[in-house]
């Protein structure tokens, strides 16, 4: 079983504020994914990556960016939040076929 | 164009009544299909998922999903819910090519009465 850790759980921040949204897992897994889950919506995928310094944009158009430095960890930023990004970010790792997801982190931009 | 359809918004059943929850699936590649089950401020949990074989599958928490290639559906199911089951319920496709993107459901909220 896969451990994906997220911090914050939840955050309140007022625009134009950077922000990031830390993501790790400590099984080792290349794959990793960003999906962003408005209320009462389905889960868009907006960021993922195959390996160390592998990043491609999903299908979702975001204005946040990614890393993957190291293998475990998966930090999405915004450099300038704005109310448009308030919602839900989930992420992912993938082994064998599955997702595992995090318990996500709500950000709430007023 | 790729897509997952779950037509029931919300579903409200009694404790220990039996569920089905819908899904249906347009995908052009042979799918990989799943269930994925969401508590309130939780992330997801895979409740199954169908890859290739027997159409039926079983999943954790009692649940079970049928594979109906001619009806492109993955309908869930389980003979008697019970009022921990009141979650949030996505049906996800996918494949495994390289890149393996999930699409998923808008989701189906479960509700059960006591």
């Amino acid at each position: 079983e896969a451990d994906i850790y997220q911090t914050p759980r939840y955050l309140v921040i007022g625009t134009g504020k950077k922000i990031t949204l830390e993501c790790s897992q400590t099984m080792g897994h290349d794959k990793m994914y960003w999906y962003q889950q408005d209320p009462g919506m389905e889960l868009h995928l907006i960021h993922y990556s195959y390996g160390v310094n592998s990043t491609e944009k999903g299908d979702l158009s975001s204005e946040s960016t990614v890393s993957r430095i190291r293998t475990e960890h998966f930090p999405l930023t915004l450099e300038s939040a704005r109310p448009s990004h308030t919602s839900q970010y989930l992420c992912a790792s993938r082994v064998n076929g599955e997702l595992f997801f995090g318990e996500g982190s709500r950000l709430t931009v007023l | 164009a790729q897509s997952v359809t779950q037509p029931d918004i919300h579903i409200t059943v009694s404790e220990g009544a039996s569920l089905e929850l819908r899904c249906n699936y347009s995908y052009g590649a042979t799918p990989y299909l799943f269930w994925y089950v969401q508590s309130p401020g939780q992330g997801l949990q895979l409740l199954l998922k169908y890859f290739s074989g027997d159409t039926l599958v079983q999943g954790i928490k009692g649940f079970e999903a049928e594979f109906k290639r001619s009806q492109s559906s993955f309908n869930l199911r389980k003979p008697s819910v019970h009022w921990s089951d009141a979650a949030e319920y996505f049906c996800a496709v996918g494949s495994m090519d390289s890149s393996y993107k999930l699409i998923f459901g808008s989701g189906t909220r479960l509700l059960v009465r006591p």
